[in-house]
């Protein structure tokens, strides 16, 4: 139990173009939904929190226009990059809470974006 | 601001010996604590979780929570060369987002 899937698992694409990231809580109900960034060698970086049916919360520093996220269902939320430049290559990571054990917070498996 | 802090390492630990990862946290009022595990080029995997104090056991690993010291601690049994990993301490409080630490990078020699 307790799976988290995302999709893609990588993506290249071309400067200017965007990207759009599924995050799909496969077996359990996620009311909020996290979105990371991990450049390599470093810390997980928090870009923003996810609540069903209301707006993304982003964290500092992190632009809401580029980054779009859409918490539509309770299992799935997407994350779009918009006019994605080469510095946005990076380890993209979501992860669910378990909506009705909120201390467990589940991780997908990443997607690895490589703008070119 | 919420702080956690965990030793960078590189910690190497002998196969078969115990592996002790330490974190500690800034803010008192955190109620729950995490240890994930992330293999290089992987997602973070969720090993335990803990909220009482004391111990809390799962096969080869063990969480320790002391909250008077606000001290969390993981320790692996036996450790395999699978054990390799960076190791991510994190705290909740509420129903707020996990504050993790820098993680723990662990080499078990065999």
């Amino acid at each position: 139990g307790a799976v988290v899937s995302q999709h893609p698992s990588r993506v290249i694409c071309k400067s200017g173009t965007s990207v759009k990231i599924e995050c799909r809580s496969l077996d359990f109900q996620a009311t909020t939904m996290f979105w990371y960034r991990q450049f390599p060698k470093q810390s997980l970086m928090l870009m923003a929190t996810s609540n069903e049916g209301s707006k993304a919360t982003y964290e500092q520093g992190v632009e809401k226009d580029k980054f779009l996220i859409n918490h539509a269902s309770l299992t799935l939320s997407t994350l779009t990059v918009t006019s994605a430049h080469p510095e946005d290559s990076s380890f993209y990571i979501c992860s669910a809470r378990h909506t009705g054990r909120s201390y467990e917070q589940y991780f997908g498996p990443g997607t690895r974006l490589t703008v070119t | 601001q919420k702080e956690v802090e965990q030793n960078s390492g590189p910690l190497s630990v002998p196969e078969g010996a115990i592996a002790s990862l330490n974190c500690t946290y800034s803010d008192r009022g955190s109620q729950s604590f995490f240890w994930y595990r992330q293999y290089s080029g992987k997602s973070p995997e969720l090993i335990m979780f803990i909220y009482s104090n004391g111990d809390k056991e799962d096969g080869r690993f063990t969480a320790q929570l002391n909250k008077a010291s606000q001290y969390v601690s993981l320790l692996i049994r036996d450790s395999q060369p699978s054990d390799s990993a960076t190791y991510l301490c994190a705290s909740l409080f509420g129903n707020e987002k996990l504050t993790f630490g820098t993680g723990t990078r662990l080499t078990i020699i065999p």
